[in-house]
């Protein structure tokens, strides 16, 4: 059975900091690794990492896929308050390489 | 700019009753998926159809049927609702089937309580 863990469940920091959020995966076949952010509603798409693809970046935020270490990493700098939000891991694999989902990470931005 | 659009936004059943979520999509799109959301659990797959004319279970299908009615639409259908079943539910449509290394573009959720 396909897993996806995040981690951490929640964090709540300042504007200004700094922070990362962790996927882990064990999967059969990875295909690809796609981060989302949910605000009050529907998740937006923020990156996909492929096999090929194993960094983007996007003004503050930045992602990168260790395939060695079976994870991956959003990074997001100088936080603000509009960050506020559940990020949510997903990861295609398998038979159908339909995306898989964690359970999100919420992250909380205090002015 | 319509995207993906969810019917209803938000409901209330009685234990037994039955109802139709709707969803339809504007893009074109060849794929579309049915995700439950419950509080800690992330999203989880209760079905989806490829393309047209073919729908498949996910993770969670058991009390659930859907109907592709066409490339525009994919409706989950509640035969008899039980409270396990209150939940926050998302379509979402992809361009390309499964495989293609494709985002999922997501419609705004209904929220569905059961009583």
């Amino acid at each position: 059975e396909d897993k996806v863990v995040q981690s951490p469940l929640s964090l709540v920091v300042h504007e200004g900091d700094t922070v990362t959020l962790n996927c882990s995966y064990e999967v059969t076949n990875f295909r690809s690794l796609l981060w989302y952010k949910q605000e009050k509603k529907a998740p937006t798409f923020l990156f996909m990492l492929t096999s090929s693809g194993i960094e983007k970046k996007s003004g503050r935020l930045s992602s990168i896929l260790d395939k060695k270490e079976l994870s991956s990493i959003l990074n997001i700098t100088a936080t603000q308050t509009g960050d506020s939000a559940i990020y949510l891991c997903a990861v295609g694999a398998g038979g159908s390489y339909i995306p898989t989902f964690g359970r999100g990470t919420s992250l909380i931005v205090h002015p | 700019n319509a995207g993906v659009t969810q019917t209803p936004k938000f409901q209330v059943l009685k234990t037994g009753q039955s109802m139709t979520l709707q969803c339809a999509q504007d893009m074109n799109h060849n794929s579309m998926y049915w995700y439950r959301q419950d509080p800690g659990m992330g999203l989880r797959l209760i079905y989806y159809s490829a393309s047209e004319g073919t729908t498949d279970k996910g993770e969670v299908p058991n009390g659930y049927n859907v109907s592709r009615l066409n490339k525009r639409e994919f409706s989950l259908r509640l035969e008899s609702a039980a409270p396990s079943q209150t939940s926050v539910y998302f379509c979402a449509s992809s361009l390309y089937p499964p495989g293609r290394r494709e985002k999922l573009f997501f419609g705004s959720g209904t929220q569905l309580s059961v009583l």
